[in-house]
């Protein structure tokens, strides 16, 4: 099975600051792909960015920028400029080119303080 | 035009009741799936439906069960409802090539059993 650890449960940042939230994963695929979602209080689940294992530059949306170690298997979301709306939870869940679903991550629960 | 709607959005019900859920999306996707997610946010996943066949089948109480009329339907049918079973749970869709193009979400159903 498939191995994500995201090693902060909770954080908090500053409004306007920037933040990085942790990601590594473990997958024996050569191709793959890495996807963050947003998870607000109302509870929806939103596509935020994602990563291709051969794209050759970090993802960028927006305020929202991957930070892509390969050979760490490592892919940590950086969101620039904090917004209160940026408060929730936030999954990575990567997949193989050989699987059939995402798994996800235990989440990060990020507090923008204004 | 939402393109993957989960009804109901809430479900509040007696232990022992049986209750379904419905899902539908209108994105021409070939796969559906269920998930649950717990009260500590964590996303589980219980069913996948390719174009009406079962192909993910995780480890779940037989209480539970998935019908997929066709590929744009998946419901959750679950018997003999018990506390435990409250959580939210949500559906997804998603196209060929997970890894290239991720999931998109219902809503999802927040189920409370009392």
């Amino acid at each position: 099975a498939q191995k994500i650890t995201q090693t902060q449960p909770g954080m908090f940042v500053q409004e306007k600051e920037a933040v990085t939230l942790d990601c590594t994963y473990d997958t024996s695929d050569p191709s793959y792909g890495l996807f963050w979602y947003k998870q607000p209080s109302s509870g929806e689940m939103i596509f935020l960015i994602y990563q291709g294992s051969y794209d050759q530059q970090n993802a960028t949306e927006g305020r929202y920028s991957l930070n892509f170690q390969k050979a760490r298997k490592s892919a940590n979301l950086v969101i620039s400029a904090s917004q209160l709306g940026d408060s929730a939870m936030y999954f990575c869940a990567p997949a193989g080119a050989g699987s059939y679903q995402l798994t996800f991550g235990k989440g990060t629960k990020l507090s923008v303080i204004p | 035009d939402t393109a993957v709607s989960q009804t109901p959005k809430y479900l509040v019900t007696q232990m022992g009741n049986d209750k379904s859920i419905k899902c539908e999306q209108n994105l021409g996707h070939d796969t559906m799936y269920w998930y649950k997610q717990d009260s500590k946010k964590f996303l589980k996943i219980m069913f996948s439906y390719n174009n009406k066949e079962l192909i993910i089948n995780e480890t779940v109480p037989n209480r539970f069960s998935p019908k997929s009329p066709d590929k744009a339907h998946l419901n959750l049918h679950i018997n003999s409802l018990e506390l435990g079973d409250s959580a939210v749970y949500f559906c997804a869709s998603s196209q060929a090539g997970i890894y290239l193009y991720g999931y998109t979400f219902g809503s999802g159903t927040r189920l409370t059993v009392v």
